[in-house]
């Protein structure tokens, strides 16, 4: 099985701030790569699929980029409804997650 | 529009089989790529993706957990049912069944998600 590994496991952050999340697979993956959003309680949402396309009625200030085996999710400028938990997800085999980065409010 | 809803057991015993269905809506899993899957989560863990079904009835399951698990659907009741055996503890998890399309070799991206069902082990 691919593992991903996501760093930082948490993140605390102001709003407005810069955030940035990686996700690094075990081996490559190519394109093959989904970021998604949870809150408590909530099902995951899609943000962002092969790597780096936006999901339809997702803002634009989420956005991915890599390719292989690193890949970046990187929110532009923090707003209050974006504290929560983020995971990316490989699909070049059966799917696996990583284990999830927590923004938090500082 | 699509929607997904999971209903089962909140609560099973050790040892007894967990059987789970996924209703859903707003497609058609005779669709050449569409794909149901089964995703789990304990309880302030991560995602865990357990099986999947598509429109073909090809079945694939987690190497971790495929001894236990079977998935099969119903496309005339728009359903997909799973069942995992031999439930344990550590089984205690909110279980999702989620939508996705699938694209040359790869299984692709969950695009709609039921809201879940929290199914605890427990005697």
């Amino acid at each position: 099985d691919i593992q991903m590994t996501q760093s930082p496991s948490s993140v605390s952050a102001s709003v407005g701030d810069r955030v940035t999340i990686t996700c690094r697979a075990s081996q490559g993956i190519s394109s093959w790569l989904a970021w998604y959003q949870q809150k408590p309680g909530k099902a995951p949402k899609l943000l962002i699929y092969a790597a780096s396309s936006l999901q339809s009625g997702v803002p634009s200030r989420f956005s991915g980029s890599g390719s292989g085996t690193d890949f970046t999710l990187t929110i532009s400028s923090l707003q209050p409804e974006d504290f929560a938990t983020y995971y990316c997800q490989q699909a070049n085999s059966f799917p696996t997650f990583g284990q999830g980065t927590k923004v938090e409010i500082k | 529009q699509v929607t997904l809803r999971e209903s089962g057991p909140a609560l099973v015993k050790p040892t007894q089989t967990l059987t789970l269905t996924c209703t859903f809506s707003g497609f058609s899993l005779s669709t050449s790529g569409m794909c149901v899957s089964w995703i789990r989560q304990p309880p302030g863990k991560a995602l865990e993706w357990l099986a999947l079904i598509d429109w073909d009835d090809d079945k694939y399951y987690s190497t971790s957990l495929k001894t236990r698990l079977t998935i099969s659907k119903d496309t005339s009741k728009n359903q997909v049912v799973l069942t995992m055996t031999n439930m344990d503890p550590v089984d205690t998890a909110t279980y999702y069944c989620a939508r996705h399309r699938s694209e040359l070799s790869s299984p692709g991206w969950f695009d709609y998600w039921g809201q879940g069902t929290l199914v605890t082990v427990s005697s």
